[in-house]
C-alpha cells in the first residue's frame, strides 16, 4: 500500500524560533514528487514546498526547506524563523511520475505558533 | 483571479437531496482533481480529469457520486440521495503535472 505517514498530529513553536515537522512515505516506486501543503483555518490549501525524487539537493523556500532522505523514505519540514501566519495544518503528500494522477495525502500535523 | 475556484463555497441540503458542485481550474492546466476531506483529516482522492477523460475513480465514488468535465475546462460533481456520511470539504485541483493547486473547497452539511 502507498500510505504517508504523519507521526506528530499536533506540534507548537515560539515565534521567531524553527520547528520540524516530520514525514514518512511508503512507496515502491524510485521516481516521484514530494509536496509539503499548507491549510490555514478555513482557508485554502496552499502549497508550500515541492522535491523531485531524483534531485539529491533539498528543496527551499524563503524560510521553508525540506530534509530528504530518499532511502529512509523520509521527508521533513523546517520552517525556520515562525510566524504567527504560520499556524496551519500541514499535509505531507506525494505523487508517483508513472501516473500523474492522485496525491497521496497525510493524516496532518496541526502546528500552533505561540506569541 | 487566475486560481483555482469552486462555487459553491456552502451547501447545506437535507438528506435524499441531490446537490451540484461546480469546479473551475487554472485555465492552462489539462489535469483536474476532485477530493473529499473530512474535519482533521488530508485529502481523500475521489477522481481524476485529463482534459475531458475520466482517467480513474476511487471506491470511496459510489454510483451516487458522478463527475464531468465536458469541455475539458471546468467540472462539475453530483451527488445524488445525500446521506449524511456525505457532509465534508470537497476540494478541486487542477495541475500541469509538477504539483496540484488547490481551490477553497465547497463545504457540504447534510442534515
Amino acid at each position: 500500500a502507498q500510505t504517508v505517514t504523519q507521526s506528530q498530529p499536533e506540534m507548537s513553536v515560539q515565534e521567531a524560533e524553527t520547528v520540524t515537522l516530520s514525514c514518512t512515505y511508503d512507496t515502491s516506486e524510485s521516481d516521484y514528487y514530494l509536496f509539503w501543503y499548507k491549510q490555514p483555518p478555513s482557508r485554502q490549501m496552499i502549497l508550500v514546498i515541492r522535491q523531485e525524487a531524483y534531485k539529491q539537493q533539498n528543496a527551499t523556500e524563503n524560510r521553508f526547506s525540506v530534509n530528504f532522505q530518499k532511502a529512509a523514505k523520509s521527508f521533513s519540514l523546517k520552517i525556520s524563523d515562525s510566524q504567527l501566519g504560520d499556524a496551519a495544518m500541514y499535509f505531507c503528500a506525494y505523487l508517483l511520475k508513472t501516473s500523474y494522477d492522485k496525491v497521496i495525502f497525510g493524516p496532518g500535523t496541526s502546528l500552533s505558533v505561540i506569541p | 483571479d487566475t486560481g483555482v475556484s469552486q462555487d459553491p463555497r456552502h451547501k447545506i441540503t437535507k438528506r435524499g437531496q441531490n446537490v451540484t458542485f461546480r469546479c473551475d481550474p487554472i485555465s492552462e492546466h489539462n489535469r483536474l482533481y476532485w477530493y473529499r476531506q473530512t474535519l482533521g483529516q488530508g485529502p481523500e482522492f475521489l477522481t481524476y480529469f485529463q482534459n475531458e477523460a475520466q482517467l480513474e475513480k476511487s471506491r470511496l465514488l459510489s454510483d451516487r457520486f458522478s463527475a464531468e468535465r465536458p469541455k475539458g475546462s471546468f467540472s462539475t460533481l453530483e451527488i445524488q440521495r445525500t446521506e449524511q456520511g456525505d457532509s465534508a470539504m470537497y476540494l478541486c485541483a487542477s495541475s500541469l503535472g509538477r504539483g496540484q493547486y488547490f481551490g477553497p473547497g465547497t463545504r457540504l452539511t447534510v442534515t
